[in-house]
């Protein structure tokens, strides 16, 4: 298996444009999580998706962000507009998970974002 | 200090010498996992370690659990500079799984 994939590897942007992260599970997982990591605040769950349906976006800083899940392969962030304290490294991970306990995650490589 | 902290928050030692984490939390948990990350990269799962066991091992990796202390340990044996990382626990508590701050390990050559 390939791993999770995440596109683009680097994006840079100027404040106000819509950023599109991309994500792919490992086939056969049934959960999917977007990380953001900063050096100031580390790495903080956004929201994360069981069977598609999400669960938890607790984490989800404001109506900026957004994310789906439309089918068990394939799953998207979006921030829109972007500002530059959106900077950050974005990871997306995926799990075999059940509804009580969590279970080995498996992180793709991450997009760095920009946001001039 | 919040669930699932990593101490110390820095550790430079020479290669060849044992490497000791620790983490600490506040809650009764499910499990506890550590995983490592290398610079520029995601994070890769290491070891899980369940409420009802004590320790465990993998490789040069040995990691024990204390729910008394509510404390995890995690021993790296013979370091080596590939092991130049950060290393952060997990702990799955309440249908979240929260995460530690991270330590900073640096394996001089």
């Amino acid at each position: 298996d390939a791993g999770v994939i995440q596109s683009p590897r680097h994006e840079v942007t100027e404040m106000g444009q819509e950023v599109t992260l991309r994500c792919k599970p490992i086939s056969g997982h049934n959960s999917l999580f977007w990380y953001r990591q900063t050096m100031m605040r580390g790495l903080e769950l956004l929201i994360y998706f069981n069977n598609n349906v999400p669960i938890d976006d607790s984490g989800m800083p404001e109506d900026r962000f957004s994310a789906k899940m439309p089918n068990a392969s394939f799953s998207t962030l979006k921030i829109q507009p972007s500002e530059p304290r959106d900077s950050a490294v974005y990871f997306c991970a995926s799990s075999l998970k059940s509804l009580a306990v969590y279970n080995e995650q498996f992180f793709g490589p991450g997009t760095r974002l920009t946001v001039l | 200090s919040q669930q699932g902290e990593e101490d110390p928050q820095a550790l430079s030692i020479q290669e060849g010498e044992n490497a000791t984490m620790n983490c600490s939390y506040k809650t009764s948990i499910n499990n506890l996992q550590w995983y490592r990350q290398n610079s520029g990269r995601g994070l890769v799962h290491l070891i899980l370690i369940r409420s009802n066991e004590r320790e465990k091992h993998s490789g040069r990796l040995r990691v024990t659990l204390d729910t008394s202390k509510k404390s995890s340990s995690l021993l790296i044996t013979a370091s080596r500079a590939a092991d130049t990382a950060s290393y952060f626990c997990a702990t799955d508590v309440n249908y979240q799984l929260i995460w530690g701050a991270g330590t900073k390990l640096i394996i001089k050559p």
